[in-house]
C-alpha cells in the first residue's frame, strides 16, 4: 500500500536558520504529493502541493520539488520566522482516489 | 474561500454517553472525512464518504459509525464513549475536481472521562 514517511522532531532552530524536513513516500503509481502546516489550536491547511515529478511547489518561502528518483519530497525554507513554529505533514494522494495517505507529522519551533 | 466548520471546539462527555460530532463544508464538496489525531501516530482515518448516503470505513473505524444525510454535512457517531477515544478529530472535504486537495475543520477536542 502507499506510505509517507517523514523525519521525527520534535526539531528546533534558530530565527533565520535553514530548514530542511525530509519527506519519502511510497506509491503504487504516480502520486500527487503535499505539504500541510497545522498551526498551534488549528486545523490542517495546504502549504504547497506537486502533481507530477520534476515539479516544484512553493509558497510563504517554502519549497519542495517532487522527485521520483529518490521518491521523495523534502520540505525546505532558507530563513524560519518564530511565526514558522507548527506541525507540517508531508502526505500524498493518487489521482481518481480521493483518500490521503498523511506521514506523522514534524513539530517545528523556531526559537528567536 | 472554502470553509469547514465542527461544531464544538472543546467537548468533555463521560463514558457509556452518546456523542455527536458534527462537520459542514460549503464548497460543495463530493468528499467528506473523518480523522483522529494523537501524538506520535498523526492523522489517522475513521472514515470517509464520497456521497451522500455513502459512506466507507477508514484505518479505525471500531467504536465509530458516520451520517451524511445530506451533501454539506457529514457526522461522527460514538455509540458509547470511552477513555480511548479521548483525542483530537478533524473534518475535511475535497472535490473530485482539485487533485486530492483537502479542506481541514479547526478540529474537535474530545475528552471522555
Amino acid at each position: 500500500g502507499n506510505s509517507v514517511t517523514q523525519m521525527e522532531g520534535p526539531v528546533t532552530l534558530s530565527e533565520e536558520a535553514f530548514l530542511t524536513i525530509n519527506c519519502t513516500y511510497t506509491a503504487t503509481g504516480y502520486p500527487s504529493l503535499f505539504w500541510y502546516v497545522q498551526y498551534p489550536g488549528e486545523g490542517l491547511q495546504l502549504l504547497l502541493k506537486a502533481t507530477k515529478a520534476d515539479d516544484k511547489g512553493s509558497n510563504k518561502g517554502f519549497e519542495a520539488t517532487y522527485r521520483k528518483e529518490t521518491t521523495s519530497f523534502h520540505l525546505e525554507k532558507g530563513s524560519v520566522q518564530v511565526s514558522d513554529s507548527a506541525v507540517y505533514f508531508c502526505a500524498l494522494g493518487m489521482r481518481g482516489y480521493q483518500k490521503v495517505t498523511f506521514g506523522t507529522g514534524t513539530k517545528l519551533q523556531v526559537i528567536p | 474561500d472554502v470553509k469547514v466548520t465542527q461544531s464544538s471546539r472543546y467537548l468533555v462527555k463521560r463514558t457509556g454517553e452518546k456523542v455527536f460530532l458534527e462537520c459542514v463544508q460549503d464548497m460543495d464538496h463530493e468528499n467528506m472525512f473523518w480523522y483522529r489525531q494523537d501524538p506520535g501516530l498523526g492523522l489517522r482515518l475513521i472514515y470517509f464518504s464520497y456521497d451522500v448516503k455513502m459512506k466507507e470505513k477508514g484505518d479505525i473505524p471500531e467504536g465509530y459509525s458516520v451520517s451524511r444525510e445530506k451533501k454539506e454535512r457529514f457526522s461522527l457517531i460514538l455509540e458509547s464513549a470511552s477513555t480511548n477515544q479521548t483525542s483530537m478529530y478533524l473534518c475535511a472535504s475535497s472535490s473530485n475536481r482539485r487533485d486530492n486537495e483537502q479542506f481541514f475543520g479547526p478540529g474537535t477536542r474530545l475528552t471522555v472521562l
